[in-house]
């Protein structure tokens, strides 16, 4: 079974820039997540989406990140304009829809902003 | 408000012997728990699981313990492996939200 692919798995970016992360889920997972882990810390759910639908995008900080599930397979995230605070480790991960399905992580993209 | 606890941010243990990683949690509606271990530039792995109608998983060397009433659990790794050594984070789910909550980790280092 493929796992969760992401990309890029590194990025550098200036402040002020854009930048996108990819996630393709597993195969047949309706559940999609995206976390932000930073330095010494747990993930931290951005969005969580239930097919093509953000069910939980509570903790997105809206004035400069978006997502997008248009199909309900792969996933993008992006972060417009990004600011220093911003860097971290972006996670995409998916799962069954349904009662005790446990997360399955793609190896993330570390976002460093200079 | 952090929901997971792990208050331990680092565990050294002989190769051979018990590790046992401890976590915490104050939301009583949760009733899912996993651990994920995790090694450097790689993301998280399922590791393990249980469900709060159990108060014991065992998966070859991994056993989780589940002590609701003292809302903890535990990772015991036995026998311990060099290999075994990464990043252990328990996480946490209820009402059937799909909503994960993490742990801040614990670093394990098995000594040869």
């Amino acid at each position: 079974e493929a796992g969760v692919v992401q990309s890029p798995r590194y990025k550098i970016i200036e402040k002020k820039q854009p930048v996108a992360f990819w996630c393709n889920p597993i195969s047949g997972h309706n559940t999609l997540y995206w976390y932000r882990q930073n330095l010494g810390q747990g993930p931290e759910l951005l969005i969580r989406y239930e097919n093509e639908e953000a069910v939980d995008d509570s903790q997105l900080p809206k004035d400069r990140f978006s997502a997008e599930r248009l199909k309900g397979v792969d996933s993008t995230l992006k972060i417009q304009p990004a600011e220093l605070g911003d860097s971290a480790v972006y996670l995409c991960a998916s799962s069954l829809r349904g009662n005790n399905s446990p997360l399955h992580f793609g190896n993330g993209t570390r976002l460093t902003v200079t | 408000d952090q929901q997971v606890k792990q208050n331990s941010p680092s565990l050294s243990v002989q190769e051979g012997r018990i590790s046992i990683l401890n976590c915490d949690y104050t939301n009583s509606m949760f009733d899912y728990f996993l651990w994920y271990k995790k090694y450097p530039a790689e993301g998280p792995t399922f590791l393990i699981s249980i469900s709060s109608i159990k108060d014991k998983n065992e998966d070859g060397r991994f056993t989780v313990f589940l002590n609701k009433s003292a809302k903890h659990l535990s990772l015991h790794i036995v026998p311990s492996q060099p290999g075994d050594s990464a990043v252990y984070f328990c996480a946490a789910s209820g009402n059937a939200g799909n909503q994960f909550y993490f742990g801040t980790g614990t670093s394990l280092t098995v000594i040869p």
